[in-house]
C-alpha cells in the first residue's frame, strides 16, 4: 500500500535561516502533492498545491519541489521567522487525501 | 463565519456516555471527514463520507458511528465513551475548485476529555 514519510524529528532553526523538509511516498504516483500548515490545537491549513509536471512552485517565501523520480517533495521556508513555527503535513491524493505525520519546525529568534 | 465549524469545541463527559461532536461546513463541497488526533501523533482518519448516501470506515473507526444529515452536516458519535478516546477531533470538508485538485479545509477541533 501507500506510504507517505515525513521526518518525525523536530527541525530546529535559527531565524533567518532556510527551512527544509522532506516528504517522500512510496508505491504510486501522485498527480499531484499539497502542504499543509498546523498550529498547536488547531485544524491544518493548506498552503501550497505542486502538480507531476511542475517541478518547483513559490509563494512569496515558499517554494516546494516535486521530484517524481525521487518520490520526494521539499518544502523550503527561506528567511524563516518564529512565527514560522507550527508542524508541517504533506498530503498526496489517493482516492482521497493523504496526510503524512507531519513534522514539527520551530524556529528560534 | 468560519466555513467549517464544530461543536462543541471543548467536551467532559464521563466513561460510558454516548456522546456527539457536531460538524457543519458552508462551502458546498460534497465530501467530509472526522479525523483524531493525538499529541505528537499525526491525523488519523475515522469515517469519511463522499455524498449524503456514501458513508465509509476510515482506519479507527471501531467505537464511532456517524451520520450525514445533510450535505453540509456530518456527526460524530461515540456510543460508549472510554478514556483513550480522549483526544482533539476534527471535521474537514473537501473540494476540487476549478483546477479538479482536492484541497481540505479543516474545522477549529473538539477537544474531548473521558474520564
Amino acid at each position: 500500500s501507500q506510504k507517505i514519510e515525513q521526518n518525525s524529528e523536530a527541525l530546529n532553526i535559527q531565524e533567518g535561516k532556510t527551512a527544509t523538509l522532506t516528504c517522500n511516498y512510496t508505491n504510486y504516483s501522485p498527480a499531484y502533492l499539497q502542504w499543509y500548515r498546523q498550529d498547536p490545537g488547531r485544524g491544518p491549513v493548506f498552503l501550497l498545491l505542486i502538480r507531476e509536471n511542475e517541478k518547483e512552485k513559490r509563494k512569496e517565501r515558499l517554494k516546494v519541489t516535486f521530484d517524481t523520480t525521487l518520490k520526494q517533495s521539499l518544502f523550503h521556508i527561506t528567511a524563516s521567522q518564529p512565527a514560522d513555527s507550527a508542524t508541517y503535513l504533506c498530503a498526496l491524493p489517493r482516492g482521497k487525501l493523504i496526510f503524512g505525520q507531519g513534522t514539527e519546525l520551530s524556529v528560534k529568534p | 463565519d468560519a466555513d467549517v465549524t464544530q461543536t462543541p469545541r471543548n467536551r467532559i463527559t464521563k466513561t460510558g456516555k454516548r456522546i456527539m461532536l457536531e460538524c457543519s461546513q458552508t462551502k458546498g463541497h460534497d465530501r467530509m471527514y472526522w479525523y483524531r488526533q493525538d499529541p505528537g501523533l499525526g491525523l488519523r482518519l475515522i469515517y469519511y463520507s463522499f455524498d449524503v448516501k456514501d458513508i465509509n470506515k476510515g482506519e479507527i473507526s471501531d467505537g464511532y458511528s456517524v451520520s450525514r444529515q445533510a450535505q453540509a452536516k456530518f456527526s460524530l458519535s461515540l456510543e460508549s465513551a472510554i478514556p483513550n478516546q480522549t483526544a482533539l477531533y476534527f471535521c474537514a470538508t473537501s473540494g476540487f475548485g476549478t483546477s479538479g485538485r482536492e484541497t481540505q479545509y479543516f474545522g477549529p477541533g473538539t477537544r474531548l476529555l473521558v474520564l
